[in-house]
């Protein structure tokens, strides 16, 4: 069975940092980009960033609210996605989740699998 | 990319036939996903690349569009389909969702 963990959440302060982690099993993490998407509460969702499959050397993209920021990085050999948030603010506030991106034959991409999210709270 | 989706709520019936629409700002050629999300809980993928229907999604829900102008039709509403519906374009980065449509009972 495909299943992505999260962990990790909590309240923070602003201006501090937190570090996420998703585990991941059922597949061949190597394989596939990994995603992190957060949702405030109450609010519509936001991509934060993406870490491409090994093939691509695991590059990295970010969402313009994070960029500078947030890093995202993984770990193969322990099927593990990471999200470190540097400089919190009240507005990175949300539930987020790890996401798995599906690549068909024909290379169209979607976030076919997500786990259950963890929630962030950033407040002095 | 702005993705604008329409409408922000609406209110149908079990039985109904319900379009929701998404337009982006530029071209996107079929790149783009319609996402369910129940009340506390994950969002799940229903259709990919405009109009792939996602392995066991029921085929009542169907995506359509190219280029700027996306629906996604549920051709005839279960109870179980009263959700929140996003739409997500992966043609450039940074990905971008539209702002949600809610679906209510009427």
């Amino acid at each position: 069975e495909v299943q992505l963990v999260e962990s990790g959440g909590g309240l923070v302060q602003p201006g501090g940092s937190l570090r996420l982690s998703c585990g991941v099993s059922g597949f061949t993490f190597s394989d596939y980009h990994m995603d992190w998407v957060r949702q405030a509460p109450g609010k519509g969702l936001e991509w934060v960033g993406r870490t491409k499959d090994k093939a691509r050397r695991h590059a990295t993209e970010y969402g313009a609210s994070v960029q500078g920021r947030f890093s995202v990085s993984r770990d193969d050999s322990k099927k593990s996605l990471y999200l470190q948030m540097n400089n919190l603010k009240s507005e990175d506030t949300a539930v987020y989740y790890c996401v798995r991106v599906f690549s068909d034959r024909s290379g169209n991409d979607a976030l076919d699998i997500w786990g259950h999210g963890t929630m962030v709270t950033v407040s002095s | 990319i702005q993705m604008t989706q329409s409408p922000p709520s609406l209110s149908a019936s079990v039985g109904d036939r319900v379009t929701i629409t998404c337009r982006a700002s530029q071209g996107i050629r079929d790149d783009l996903g319609w996402y369910q999300q129940k009340p506390g809980k994950a969002p799940k993928l229903l259709i990919y690349s405009a109009s792939n229907l996602q392995s066991g999604v029921p085929s009542r829900f169907s995506g359509s569009g190219s280029g700027t102008d996306f629906t996604l039709t549920i051709s005839s509403l279960q109870p179980e389909d009263f959700a929140t519906y996003y739409c997500l374009q992966d043609d450039s980065y940074p990905l971008t969702f539209g702002q949600g449509t809610r679906l209510e009972i009427k």
